[in-house]
C-alpha cells in the first residue's frame, strides 16, 4: 500500500523567512512524487514533480529515498505563497494517485 | 498545462435522486481519470480510478453501486451519485492523467454537492 504523510497541518512563517513543508511517503516501488498547491478558491495546481528537478516560484523539492521524504522548500517566503500544499504519490502503474493530508502555509507580513 | 473541466461546479438535489458529474479533459486525451472526495478542511480521498473503456477500480469502502463511474472516451468520465443522501454532500474533484512521459495529473475545479 502507498501512503503519504504530511505531519504539519499548519505552518505559519513571516515574510522573508525560509519555509520547509515536510512530506514522507511509504511505497515499495520507485515513486513518482508531486507537490500540488491550492490557492484560496482555486483548483489544485501542479507545483512540482520530482522527476523534473525544477524550481517553480522559488520552491524546490528533493527526493530522499533513504529517508523516504520529499520535503518542499523555499528560502524566502512571500505572502502570495499562502495556500494549501499537498504532497502526492503516483504508483508505477499510474493508476493510483494518493495525497497527503495537506499543510496550510500562512505567510505573515 | 493541460485543462480539466468539471461540470456542474455546484448542484443541490433532493434525497433519493441521482446526480451526474462530468469530467472532461479539454486539450488532451486522458488515459486515466481519478475521482476524489474532499471533506471540509481535509485532504482529498481517492474514491476510484477509471481507465477509458474499462471498469473503474474503487477504493476500499467506496460503494460502487452508489458511485457509478463511466469512462466512455479518452476525454470524458462521469460520476453518478445514485439515490443521494445528505451524508453524500461533499466536494467531489476529478483529475485526469496525461500518461506516457507525463505522469502527473491535472485537476478539475470540483463540484460542490448538497443533498437536501
Amino acid at each position: 500500500a502507498q501512503r503519504v504523510t504530511q505531519p504539519e497541518k499548519l505552518l505559519s512563517v513571516f515574510k522573508g523567512a525560509p519555509v520547509e513543508l515536510k512530506c514522507n511517503y511509504s511505497y515499495s516501488g520507485s515513486p513518482e512524487l508531486f507537490w500540488y498547491v491550492q490557492y484560496s478558491r482555486q483548483r489544485l495546481q501542479l507545483l512540482l514533480r520530482h522527476i523534473s528537478r525544477e524550481s517553480i516560484k522559488g520552491f524546490t523539492a528533493d527526493l530522499n529515498k533513504g529517508e523516504t521524504s520529499f520535503h518542499l522548500k523555499k528560502p524566502f517566503a512571500q505572502e502570495e505563497d499562502s495556500a494549501m500544499y499537498y504532497c502526492a504519490l503516483m504508483n508505477n502503474a499510474g493508476n493510483m494517485l494518493t495525497f497527503g493530508g495537506g499543510t496550510r502555509l500562512m505567510v505573515k507580513p | 498545462g493541460a485543462v480539466v473541466s468539471q461540470h456542474p461546479s455546484r448542484v443541490i438535489c433532493k434525497s433519493g435522486t441521482s446526480v451526474k458529474i462530468e469530467c472532461r479533459s479539454l486539450d488532451f486525451q486522458a488515459t486515466t481519470m481519478f475521482w476524489y472526495r474532499q471533506f471540509p478542511k481535509q485532504s482529498l480521498m481517492l474514491m476510484a480510478t477509471s481507465n477509458e473503456g474499462s471498469k473503474a477500480t474503487y477504493e476500499q469502502g467506496v460503494e460502487k453501486d452508489k458511485f457509478l463511474i463511466n469512462h466512455a472516451s479518452l476525454t470524458l468520465s462521469t460520476l453518478t451519485v445514485t439515490s443521494a443522501h445528505p451524508e453524500d454532500s461533499s466536494f467531489y474533484i476529478c483529475s485526469a492523467r496525461v500518461g506516457g512521459r507525463r505522469p502527473e495529473a491535472f485537476f478539475g475545479q470540483g463540484t460542490r454537492l448538497t443533498v437536501v
